[in-house]
């Protein structure tokens, strides 16, 4: 199993940005998937997920109305296209896998995403 | 401040068991799976225990989680220096809603 996301940079507050994560090794289209981000020295913190075909979507409270996530299954790609980005969205943000018995269970190694 | 409380950081020696706490509530770990990662910073986080004490392949027996009312454990026995990382524990809903704990340092001395 392979994640790697991509897409961080450094962007001006109020600003857009659009993280993708590309798959390998699974069958992309059988499973749910989720974006965890860390602030640097702070713990994880769940920001949003969505089920295997995309019709199912959950947001964290710091995310709603601001981040939204979707899927590409035929390319094995999930995005998360942030808006109205704010200093604290200041973090590394991972790509995760739902689990087979629940959670996550393969993660990427992470994008950062400065906003400054 | 997460609904899963966890202390900020624990310390052993090498070949000591060390054991990391996960409190809540009846209505959250009282009534849900819970899941450990281990974060080494630069590196994607592991999944090392599911479903309150279960270990994924390739995870050693060292490690070990259970689960008590509201609170959860996970025990590291045989510590090792590679075992210093920061520990989270997590639960999750039916429609992949996760909640982490606030995460501890363990440092192996």
């Amino acid at each position: 199993v392979q994640v790697v996301e991509s897409g961080g940079r450094v962007v001006r507050p109020g600003g857009s940005l659009r993280l993708s994560c590309v798959v390998s090794g699974f069958s992309f289209e059988a499973f749910g998937m989720s974006w965890v981000r860390q602030v640097p020295g702070k713990g994880l913190e769940w920001v949003s997920g969505i089920n295997w075909n995309g019709d199912s979507t959950s947001y964290a409270d710091s995310a709603k109305g601001r981040f939204t996530i979707s899927r590409d299954n035929a390319k094995n790609s999930l995005f998360l296209q942030m808006n109205s980005l704010r200093a604290e969205d200041t973090a590394f943000y991972y790509c995760a896998r739902e689990g087979d018995y629940g959670g996550v269970d393969d993660w990427g190694q992470g994008t950062l995403v400065s906003v400054s | 401040q997460s609904v899963l409380t966890q202390p900020p950081s624990a310390s052993g020696t090498p070949g000591q068991r060390v054991t990391i706490s996960c409190s809540g509530s009846s209505s959250d770990i009282g009534s849900t799976f819970v899941f450990w990662y281990q974060h080494v910073a630069g590196a994607a986080p592991k999944l090392l225990i599911y479903r309150d004490d279960q270990r994924p392949s390739g995870i050693p027996d060292r490690f070990s989680g259970s689960k008590s009312g509201s609170s959860a454990s996970l025990s590291i026995s045989g510590l090792r220096s590679e075992d210093e990382a920061h520990y989270y524990c997590s639960i999750w809903d039916d429609s992949l809603k996760g909640i982490f704990g606030g995460g501890t340092k363990l440092t192996v001395l």
